[in-house]
């Protein structure tokens, strides 16, 4: 199993562009997570989606937008990305949403 | 509000000691506690959880204790490695009315010294 996968590792972007991160898991698992991470900052939520189907808000949503397109893939988007978008952004999975979670590799965003 | 926080921010230890990296909470409905290990560059890895009815919880090498009366948790790494270097995370299962959500604290650096 490759547990949680996201893509693409790195990306560069400049302000007002838009881009899509994939992030697909293995595991059978219920409910998915998109978390961004800064320096000297814990974990932030930005969405999740307890099960198919459905998907809310976390901590800090505002500029994004998620699709949770079946039960293995849980899509993040930036309609108009901005400077303060610049982070590592990780996708996580769990059997449920009280469970452990389980963490992808990550995704490298700059925005200039 | 409700956070997790840990006391040191980085750590060093001998290699060959034992560490001990602690974290507080705030949150006492909080009923399950998880430590992550994230090295340079990679996501955080699952590591070890304990819940709110235990106090002890014994994996390969790693202890987490937690005690529910101070709000305090604790993970200790028997014989720490090289390969232990990295930065350690707790987090806590908040119990919201909008349903289960985890906080992380804002990690610990563990620097293995040879």
């Amino acid at each position: 199993n490759a547990g949680v996968t996201q893509t693409p590792k790195f990306q560069v972007l400049k302000t007002g562009q838009s881009m899509t991160l994939q992030c697909a898991q293995d595991m059978n698992h219920n409910s998915m997570y998109w978390y961004r991470q800064d320096p000297g900052m814990g974990l932030r939520l930005i969405y999740y989606s307890a099960s198919e189907g459905t998907t809310d808000k976390g901590e800090v949503p505002n500029g994004y937008n998620v699709s949770r397109l079946n039960k293995r893939e849980f899509s993040l988007r930036l309609e108009s990305a901005a400077p303060s978008q610049t982070s590592v952004y990780f996708c996580a999975s769990s059997v449920g949403p009280e469970l452990t979670q389980y963490f992808g590799p990550g995704t490298r965003l700059l925005v200039l | 509000g409700e956070s997790v926080g840990l006391h040191l921010p980085t750590l060093s230890v001998q290699e060959g000691d034992n560490s001990i990296i602690n974290c507080a909470y705030s949150n006492s409905a909080s009923d399950y506690f998880i430590w992550y290990k994230q090295e340079s560059g990679k996501g955080p890895q699952f590591i070890i959880d304990i819940r709110s009815n235990m106090d002890k919880r014994q994996g390969q090498r790693v202890t987490v204790l937690l005690n529910k009366t101070v709000k305090h948790l604790s993970l200790q790494i028997a014989a720490t490695q090289p390969g232990d270097s990295a930065v350690y995370f707790c987090a806590e299962n908040s119990k919201k009315s909008s349903g289960d959500k985890l906080t992380f604290g804002t990690g610990t650096r563990l620097a293995v010294r040879p």
